[in-house]
């Protein structure tokens, strides 16, 4: 099972608004609403920011929302603010092996 | 507040077998809406799930295809934890190592809380 497809590195500066875009196939993000997206700053453990696509557990900004479109699910944060600098990973339930994850996308706030 | 505890080794030899806990507390481990995962993160492999058990009137694992021949993952009821054993481990096997509570149903599933992290270095 090939992990899910996001950009490497997304850039933006404060008060602005980026999307990151995680890309899989009818077995995974095609076939389940069951997208999710995780914040990982350095040396920390991933924190989820969104679940089933566009859930957000309490706590999270909402300034993070999410959304999906055939097999291709997006991660938007608006408001960039200097803390939410980190890495970035989506997984998608799959058929074939439960679950997988994305490869990561290093947002850099300029 | 659920929080998961993580210990266990940093340092095993080649072909030896990796074990790892993940103490609870604030949630139980037989709770039937959870499933308690590992995961793991290496700069080569990037996040990885690698298997999960869960309650749902008895006990039930699932692996990833990649381990499923070396892995076992175990709850202990008493103790309200579980825990990892990887067996025959090579260095591609070094990694940090997370726990992790899955909100899983029949076709979705989503990590809300995650343990500390454990490097575990394979090496002689």
């Amino acid at each position: 099972q090939s992990a899910l497809t996001q950009p490497a590195s997304v850039s933006g500066s404060p008060g602005q608004s980026i999307t990151i875009s995680c890309t899989g196939t009818s077995t995974d993000i095609g076939g389940y609403n069951s997208v999710s997206w995780y914040q990982q700053h350095p040396g920390k453990a991933p924190k989820l920011m969104i679940y089933d696509v566009s859930n957000r557990p309490s706590g999270v900004s909402n300034r993070f929302s999410g959304s999906k479109s055939g097999n291709t699910a997006s991660l938007t944060i608006s408001g960039l603010q200097a803390e939410d600098e980190a890495d970035y990973y989506c997984t998608s339930y799959t058929s074939i092996t439960t679950v997988v994850f994305g490869g990561g996308t290093k947002l850099t706030v300029l | 507040q659920v929080q998961l505890q993580q210990s266990g080794p940093g340092l095993v030899k080649p072909s030896q077998t990796l074990s790892l806990t993940c103490v609870i507390s604030g949630d139980s481990v037989s709770t039937y809406s959870d499933a308690w995962n590992w995961i793991r993160q290496s700069p080569s492999r990037g996040l990885e799930w690698l298997g999960r058990t869960y309650y749902r009137s008895k006990w039930y694992k699932d692996y990833a295809e990649a381990v499923k021949s070396r892995i076992s993952i175990n709850p202990d009821t008493p103790k309200n934890q579980f825990s990892l054993q990887l067996n025959s481990v090579t260095p591609e096997d070094t990694a940090v190592y997370y726990c992790a509570r899955g909100r899983c149903a029949t076709d979705s599933c989503h990590f809300d809380y995650w343990g500390q992290g454990t490097l575990v270095t394979v090496s002689s």
